[in-house]
């Protein structure tokens, strides 16, 4: 069955260090998003990729960063310089939009990974 | 910027109808619309395109005002099942950006 997959399901971590968040798809989506979810703050974008070696910064990049060697892998690295870290992250892919602001293309999210550090 | 959805929670009666509204202060080409149950993934309800007609789910259905930039999501004579997170995303320079989500409870 083709879907997304992120690993593990819930992560705990020591304060000051760094920690990768896996995410697979076997969709064939050009496009990988990741997001984080806070109580009452909805999802909020950390980055994105349109396309292998090549991604972009969303709305809360600081403390994150990302890489895409494969179309079918986005994995997420939590740095310590993210000062609030704790937190439900979910991965997501699609086809490629049909334009830059026309987002006519279903999302497909993981499980989701729950991050806590102590 | 994150589109404004309202109202932030409801809570429903079986058999009653609930709308939940979405605004955004750029243009809308498209409005998406997820439901999360707590602790588990998005899921996919419809996306309303620029031009396009009133989608409907079963007894969920959403309309999309491109001239007033809003879009709003009926839940017609609601279920148990429909309890969960309701958000609307919309594309903004190649990012799908979602709304803070409004939280649905149907009661027995």
């Amino acid at each position: 069955d083709g879907g997304i997959t992120q690993s593990p399901k819930y992560l705990f971590r020591k304060e000051g260090q760094n920690v990768t968040l896996s995410c697979e798809q076997n969709l064939n989506h050009d496009a990988m998003y990741w997001y984080r979810q806070d109580p009452g703050q909805g999802l909020r974008l950390i980055y994105y990729s349109q396309i292998v070696n090549d991604f972009q910064k969303g709305d809360i990049a600081e403390g994150y960063s990302v890489s895409r060697e494969k179309k079918e892998s986005f994995p997420l690295t939590v740095t310590s310089a993210q000062k609030n870290p704790t937190a439900f992250y979910l991965c997501a892919s699609s086809i490629l939009p049909g334009g830059p602001n026309n987002m006519n293309t279903e999302a497909f999210f993981g499980q989701g990974t729950r991050l806590t550090v102590v | 910027q994150q589109p404004v959805q309202s109202p932030q929670a409801v809570i429903l009666r079986e058999g009653e109808d609930a709308v939940i509204n979405c605004s955004s202060s750029k243009a809308l080409y498209s409005v998406h619309w997820y439901r999360q149950k707590h602790g588990e993934a998005p899921v996919f309800l419809m996306i309303l395109l620029k031009g396009g007609e009133q989608k409907g789910h079963d007894k969920i259905s959403a309309s999309f005002n491109e001239k007033k930039q809003q879009s709003s999501l009926y839940l017609t004579a609601s279920q148990l099942s429909y309890s969960g997170t309701y958000f609307c995303g919309t594309g903004q320079g190649g990012k799908l950006i979602f709304g803070q989500g409004t939280e649905l409870s149907v009661k027995p």
